[in-house]
């Protein structure tokens, strides 16, 4: 079991270009999770998906996010256009009913 | 959601018993008690879950009050790799439910 796959790793970009952060859940996990962590305001959550579907996106800060699960396997997170302020590490998430969640190791976003 | 309370930050020694406690005195019936922690630039880690027994797992245990209002996680024999910051949340098990984290508890293990 591979957990959950998180890339990239770490984003660097100017402020006013388009981000994507990629997951991949656990295998047979029918929740996912995005969660953003600064030092400021701890962990966030920003949208939760249950089989495939958008169940809760509260938490998105603004229009210039947004975010898909196309299939059971694979989510994306995008900001368009970004500014420095969503510089922050990135979590996504996954669980299955009744199970604890299992993080991935995160995407470290820079915006300058 | 219920509410928890924690200390902001605890320590204790290599190899003794860290207790670190949590107040959720607005907890409904059907919400458990989950306790997670973050190990520094690492995304949070699943420790252990209960409603109302104590539980045990190779991690931890869970010691909850009869009332529920209060849960305490407890290692055993703390090592030098269990400092992080622990966070405990209540939130209902079902198909759709949500963690929402405060703050934690930050624990520092001492050599």
């Amino acid at each position: 079991d591979a957990g959950v796959i998180q890339s990239p790793r770490h984003e660097v970009t100017e402020m006013g270009q388009e981000v994507t952060l990629r997951c991949k859940p656990i295998s047979g996990h029918n929740s996912l999770f995005w969660y953003r962590q600064t030092m400021m305001r701890g962990l966030e959550l920003l949208i939760y998906f249950n089989n495939n579907v958008p169940i809760d996106d509260s938490g998105m800060p603004e229009d210039r996010f947004s975010a898909k699960m196309p299939n059971a396997s694979f989510s994306t997170l995008k900001i368009q256009p970004s500014e420095p302020r969503d510089s922050a590490v990135y979590f996504c998430a996954s669980s299955f009913p009744g199970r604890g969640y299992t993080f991935g190791s995160g995407t470290r976003l820079t915006v300058v | 959601d219920a509410k928890t309370t924690q200390p902001p930050s605890m320590d204790c020694a290599e190899g003794r018993a860290a207790n670190l406690p949590c107040n959720h005195s607005t907890i409904s019936g059907n919400e458990y008690v989950y306790w997670y922690r973050q190990i520094h630039s690492q995304g949070p880690q699943y420790i252990i879950h209960g409603l109302k027994n104590n539980e045990t797992n190779e991690m931890a245990s869970l010691i909850i009050t009869e009332d529920r209002k209060s849960s305490t996680l407890i290692l055993p024999h703390a090592t030098l790799r269990d400092t992080a910051v622990y966070y405990c949340i209540v939130s209902p098990t079902d198909s759709s439910y949500k963690l929402i984290f405060g703050s934690g508890t930050r624990l520092l293990v001492r050599p």
